[in-house]
C-alpha cells in the first residue's frame, strides 16, 4: 500500500501571502490529522478531519484553516502568512481515530520571507 | 489537558548496547494510548511502538520495548542490541481514548545517536 503523501514538499512564501498543502491519506484510511513542527515549539496538533467533518482543532489562529474531500485528501490553508508560520506541516492518516496508529507523511516544509 | 514530558534532551550510545529513553505524562482520563515516535534526518516520523493503557502487558517490537507504569504515568522506551540506524529522534506520544479525535499529544523529543 501506498503511504501517506504530501505535496508539495517545500515552500518558499513572503510574509502575507496565503498557502495551500495537500496530503493524501493511506488508501482506506478516514481520518487525517495535521501537525506543525518548529524548534520552539515542537509538535503542534493543527486539526482533525473524518469524513469531511472536522472533529477537533488545536489552538491555533483562525488564519489556519483544512477541509476533506470524499475521497479524503485534505488540504490545509494559511492566510496572511508570518513569519512565525515557517514550520514543517505533516500529516498524519489513520483508519479511524481513538488510539488507532497514525501513519505520517514525509512533511512540506515552509519558509516564508 | 494532557501533557507528555521527556526530560533527556539528549542521548548517546554505543553500537550493540542497550539505551532506556524516559517519558511521563498528566492525564485524567481513564482510557488512553501511548506512543513512541522516531524522526530520523529524513524527518519522516515512523511508529516504534504503540501501548493501551488498559492493557498491563509491556508492548514489544524486536528490539524496541516499553516499560509502562500507569501509576507512575511513565513510558520509557528500551531499545536492545543499539544499531546506527536507530540514530534520530524520539517522540513519546499521548491520545485520549473515545472523544481525543485523532490528537496525539507529543513530548519536545529526545535526540538519540549511536556510535559506532
Amino acid at each position: 500500500k501506498a503511504g501517506v503523501t504530501q505535496t508539495p514538499r517545500y515552500l518558499i512564501k513572503t510574509r502575507g501571502q496565503q498557502v495551500t498543502l495537500s496530503c493524501s491519506p493511506i488508501s482506506g484510511h478516514r481520518s487525517v490529522s495535521w501537525y506543525q513542527q518548529t524548534p520552539g515549539q515542537g509538535l503542534q496538533f493543527l486539526f482533525e478531519y473524518f469524513s469531511e467533518t472536522q472533529r477537533n482543532k488545536g489552538n491555533f489562529p483562525g488564519r489556519f484553516s483544512g477541509r476533506q474531500f470524499s475521497n479524503s485528501r485534505s488540504e490545509m490553508n494559511v492566510s496572511t502568512l508570518e513569519l512565525g508560520d515557517s514550520a514543517l506541516y505533516l500529516c498524519a492518516s489513520s483508519l479511524v481515530t481513538g488510539g488507532e496508529t497514525q501513519y505520517f507523511g514525509p512533511g512540506t516544509r515552509l519558509l516564508v520571507l | 489537558a494532557q501533557t507528555v514530558t521527556q526530560s533527556q534532551p539528549e542521548m548517546s550510545v554505543q553500537e550493540a548496547e542497550t539505551v532506556t529513553l524516559s517519558c511521563t505524562y498528566d492525564t485524567s482520563e481513564s482510557n488512553y494510548y501511548l506512543f513512541w515516535y522516531k524522526q530520523p534526518p529524513s524527518r519522516q516520523m515512523i511508529l516504534v511502538i504503540r501501548q493501551e493503557a488498559y492493557k498491563q502487558q509491556n508492548a514489544t517490537e524486536n528490539r524496541f520495548s516499553v516499560n509502562f507504569q500507569k501509576a507512575a504515568k511513565s513510558f520509557s522506551l528500551k531499545i536492545s542490541d543499539s544499531q546506527l540506524g536507530d540514530t534520530a529522534m524520539y517522540f513519546c506520544a499521548f491520545e485520549a481514548g473515545g472523544t481525543s479525535y485523532g490528537k496525539l499529544t507529543f513530548g519536545q523529543g529526545t535526540i538519540l545517536t549511536v556510535h559506532p
